[in-house]
């Protein structure tokens, strides 16, 4: 079975702090994928990024970085020098590669409030 | 359309009712995904289409819900005898194709209440 955590359920940080979001997964697979979905008040869940498990390189995307590690399996994203429009629940999901059996399964998400 | 589009955005009825829900996806994708999103249970898979074919149900909470495809394009979930617990966002996904490595691209969604 596949599971997602994130810890943390609320976090608040005044504008232009670092925040990092955790992530911690269990799956038996040695192929599968994570990723990190972005859902504003809109509701539109907004995709990020997706890694695999054999690519553990660090990705930065201008403020947003994401670091994977599998001996801890965790898959960390940080967002430097936060602004406003930042606020939002993100959350951090995980699929294998059977086809077939193609769903995300979705920690319970965090949500972050970037204070001006 | 440039990306998945869900109808009605808003649905209320009363206990006991029918609904249906509505999911356009991006042009092209092959694949279609409905979950579930409330308070008490985060997002929940539904259920997976690839063309008009369903390889897995394993979401659906009862016999009440049921979902098809049609033109592999256009999906609607259904829900009989509405029970106040599906209150809920319901929310549809699709991906250019299959396997767990496509990116599923979200619409905004039908928020659902049961009255």
């Amino acid at each position: 079975a596949q599971k997602v955590t994130q810890a943390q359920t609320e976090i608040s940080v005044v504008e232009k702090e670092d925040v990092t979001l955790d992530c911690v997964y269990e799956t038996r697979d040695t192929t599968y994928y994570l990723f990190w979905y972005k859902q504003p008040p809109s509701g539109e869940l907004v995709f990020l990024i997706r890694r695999n498990s054999f690519d553990e390189q660090n990705e930065i995307s201008g403020r947003y970085s994401w670091n994977f590690q599998k001996s801890t399996s965790s898959f960390n994203f940080t967002i430097t020098a936060s602004q406003v429009v930042d606020s939002a629940v993100y959350f951090c999901a995980l699929s294998n590669s059977n086809f077939g059996n193609e769903k995300l399964t979705f920690g319970t998400g965090t949500r972050l409030t970037i204070i001006p | 359309g440039a990306g998945v589009s869900q109808s009605p955005s808003n649905k209320v009825t009363e206990k006991g009712k029918d609904v249906e829900l509505r999911c356009d996806p991006i042009s092209g994708h092959t694949a279609l995904y409905w979950y579930r999103q409330s308070l008490g249970q985060g997002l929940e898979f539904l259920i997976y289409f690839q063309g008009n074919s369903a390889p897995d149900k394993s979401g659906l909470p009862s016999d009440r819900f049921s979902a098809e495809r049609t033109g592999g394009s256009v999906s609607t979930l259904t829900i009989q005898r509405t029970q106040q617990e599906d209150s809920a966002v319901y929310l549809c996904a699709s991906s250019q194709r299959g396997g767990g490595k496509n990116i599923q691209y979200f619409g905004a969604g039908t928020r659902l209440s049961v009255l």
